[in-house]
């Protein structure tokens, strides 16, 4: 039943490491986002795909690599970890590109703990 | 890239008291959506207003767009321990397309005590 899914809930790494986030969704959608929560809670756009193609993309060190296989998977990949990157990564999706009639369906985060 | 204001920032308040919230910003939005994000989770979408002046009532909440679409607020009627989360306005220009992005506001803590 779940609509957005992202694996692994939490993950913990030490500086320089390598590391991926997983999402799937079940909705048919074919647009799918990361974004970026920090400790205060705000929430930002790091990526967006539509149909496979990256349409949207923030300015986020090159460290960061999303990857889309097929339109329901988004993946995303980071490479020489920092402490800076810690936060909670949610992976979202739409109907079609965020607008007026496509709400953000939300996985339920991933809290990445970088030591 | 639109400037979301939120305020308060957080909120306690007692079961049964009323509440609102608010999201400014100095643009003019072409529709705005409220959302609700609980400990360990993502955001939900709670509503999407679109027309200026528009008012939107789901259960206890009531949400409402300024004439001017620059504005919204979100009132809690007798505010339960269940309405306790983080309260997210998100708001967006244009008409669609892929370069449109939703811009979040930095969130409304509200803790209700039981």
């Amino acid at each position: 039943d779940t609509a957005v899914s992202q694996t692994p809930k939490y993950l913990v790494t030490q500086m320089g490491n390598d590391k991926s986030i997983k999402c799937e969704q079940n909705l048919g959608h074919d647009t799918m986002y990361w974004y970026k929560q920090d400790s205060k809670k705000f929430l930002k756009i790091m990526f967006s795909y539509n149909n496979k193609e990256l349409i949207i993309n923030e300015t986020v060190p090159n460290r960061f690599s999303p990857k889309s296989p097929d339109k329901a998977h988004l993946n995303l990949h980071i490479n020489s970890l920092e402490l800076g990157d810690s936060a909670v990564y949610f992976c979202a999706s739409s109907r079609a590109p965020q607008g007026l009639n496509s709400p953000l369906h939300f996985g339920n985060g991933t809290r990445l703990t970088v030591t | 890239t639109q400037l979301l204001e939120q305020s308060p920032q957080f909120l306690s308040i007692q079961e049964g008291e009323n509440l609102t919230v608010y999201c400014n910003s100095s643009s003019v939005f072409s529709s705005l959506q409220w959302y609700r994000q609980e400990p360990g989770e993502g955001p939900v979408l709670l509503v999407t207003v679109v027309t200026g002046g528009e008012v939107k009532k789901l259960k206890r909440l009531t949400f409402q767009f300024g004439d001017a679409r620059k504005d919204s607020s979100l009132h809690i009627t007798a505010a339960q321990p269940g309405d306790t989360g983080l309260y997210l306005c998100a708001a967006g220009g244009g008409s669609g397309g892929s370069n449109y992005k939703l811009t979040f506001g930095k969130g409304t803590l509200l803790t209700v005590n039981p």
